[in-house]
């Protein structure tokens, strides 16, 4: 069965660094999403991509996030200048384009840890 | 008040019982509803998802909304120790780009 699948599992960063996360989506699907899971808390929407543009944005992501599908099958989350609150699971999920009310599709997840 | 609603558990239970796990919401713009399991260090695993009140069944879940209620449960039939999991509602307005707003999850243990 078709996979979200994302990279690395786990990455380690110093503060102040930047760090870029990334997705592979499912290849039929053409919208994409971040979410976040800070420990013990709830997946929190992040941002949501579609025809190379975002399409929707949270609060959360600020001017220090940015997101970019560089080719055909990436989808990529950058962060400018980390901060140890930065520090959660990112998750990437896609979704069929046939209508709005199709599930999403999540990957298994970037545990990020500023240090 | 808060968006959506879920006990974070955990429930314990022996293998083999009925499961009912429940999420409340406060929007009534929610149009449809998924329950997701998730596994330790893992992502949101799509289990079921539905966009009208009533009933789905797919194997041993059910699904159920009441959307006049502001309601919706996920049934377990025969539990097994695989369904160990913590379980996230999610729901999302029938519009737009249909991001997806979380409960905070149930962590489920099925004991043999």
């Amino acid at each position: 069965e078709p996979e979200v699948t994302q990279t690395p599992s786990h990455q380690v960063t110093q503060m102040g660094q930047e760090v870029i996360l990334r997705c592979v989506p499912i290849s039929n699907h053409l919208y994409f999403y971040w979410y976040r899971q800070i420990l013990g808390q709830k997946v929190e929407f992040l941002v949501s991509f579609y025809n190379n543009e975002i399409s929707e944005k949270s609060e959360i992501f600020d001017d220090q996030f940015s997101v970019e599908r560089p080719d055909g099958s990436n989808f990529t989350l950058k962060i400018r200048s980390t901060k140890l609150e930065d520090s959660a699971m990112y998750f990437c999920a896609s979704r069929e384009p046939t209508n709005s009310n199709q599930p999403q599709h999540f990957g298994d997840g970037t545990r990020l840890s500023i240090l | 008040q808060k968006e959506v609603e879920q006990d974070p558990g955990p429930l314990s239970v022996p293998e083999g019982a009925i499961v009912s796990l429940n999420c409340t919401y406060s929007n009534s713009a929610f149009q449809y509803f998924m329950w997701y399991r998730q596994y330790s260090r893992k992502g949101p695993e799509l289990l079921m998802y539905t966009y009208s009140s009533g009933n789905k069944e797919d194997g041993r879940f059910t699904a159920q909304v009441d959307k006049s209620s502001k309601y919706i449960s996920l049934f377990i039939r025969d539990s097994q120790p695989s369904d160990s999991a913590t379980y996230l509602c999610a729901m999302g307005m029938n519009s737009g780009y249909s991001t997806l707003t979380f409960g905070k999850g149930t962590m489920l243990l099925v004991s043999p």
